[in-house]
């Protein structure tokens, strides 16, 4: 079935370093889409959007980049820091109704001092 | 603006006992969803409001689950009979009927023993 992936559950990067996330979508009917993040215990945290007339999208230290030929997805930041440890989702919005977004099992970051 | 709160955020019930969450959102977002997640997974969707109405339920809420939003404001999420497979983390979202980045709650943790 179609689904929302992640190419790899667990990134481990040096403090500083730039840190790039994956994630592969399926259904080429999704116009929209959500980068999360999720510390323990708490809810995912909306980091950045893009729609998908778009292919890249900057904000403070992220950047995502949005290829519809290949249907991938990632999420780029720059000089990782200790506090950006967590796990990361990558979200999309599909049809017909576009109420709701479908989320992939996520990527671990560990940022390393 | 104060961010979607959830109450309670811990619940420890046995199995067959029934449970009421509540999720204020964000004030003037019309549009409210549940989600639950369970452990090393993303959000999955359960159901969707625009102001009092829900528009939309997955197929993972099964007749022992029941959500409402009476006023439009805030809304709540009740399961029956509780199982132990009902152990997770339901989170709640919102979003303006303006822009679509939905704004996720703390969540509340359920245990079912």
């Amino acid at each position: 079935g179609e689904s929302v992936g992640l190419h790899l559950p667990t990134l481990s990067v040096q403090e500083g370093d730039n840190s790039i996330i994956n994630c592969a979508y399926s259904n080429s009917a999704s116009d929209y889409f959500i980068w999360y993040k999720q510390e323990s215990g708490k809810g995912p945290q909306f980091i950045i959007d893009i729609r998908s007339n778009m292919d890249k999208r900057q904000g403070q230290r992220v950047t995502v980049l949005l290829n519809k030929t290949v249907k991938h997805l990632s999420l780029q930041i720059a000089a990782t820091q200790p506090g950006d440890s967590a796990v990361y989702f990558c979200a999309e919005r599909r049809g017909p109704n576009f109420n709701k977004f479908y989320f992939g099992s996520g990527t671990k970051l560990n940022v390393k001092p | 603006d104060t961010g979607v709160s959830q109450n309670p955020r811990h619940k420890i019930t046995k199995r067959g006992q029934n449970v009421t969450f509540r999720c204020d959102p964000i004030s003037e977002h019309n549009r409210l969803y549940w989600y639950r997640q369970t452990l090393g997974q993303g959000p999955e969707f359960l159901t969707y409001f625009q102001n009092e109405a829900q528009l939309e339920k997955s197929r993972l809420l099964s007749d022992r689950f029941s959500a409402e939003r009476p006023k439009g404001s805030f809304s709540t999420l009740e399961i029956q009979r509780t199982e132990q497979g009902d152990s997770a983390m339901y989170l709640c979202a919102s979003s303006s009927g303006r822009a679509d980045t939905q704004y996720f709650g703390p969540g509340t943790r359920l245990t079912v023993l």
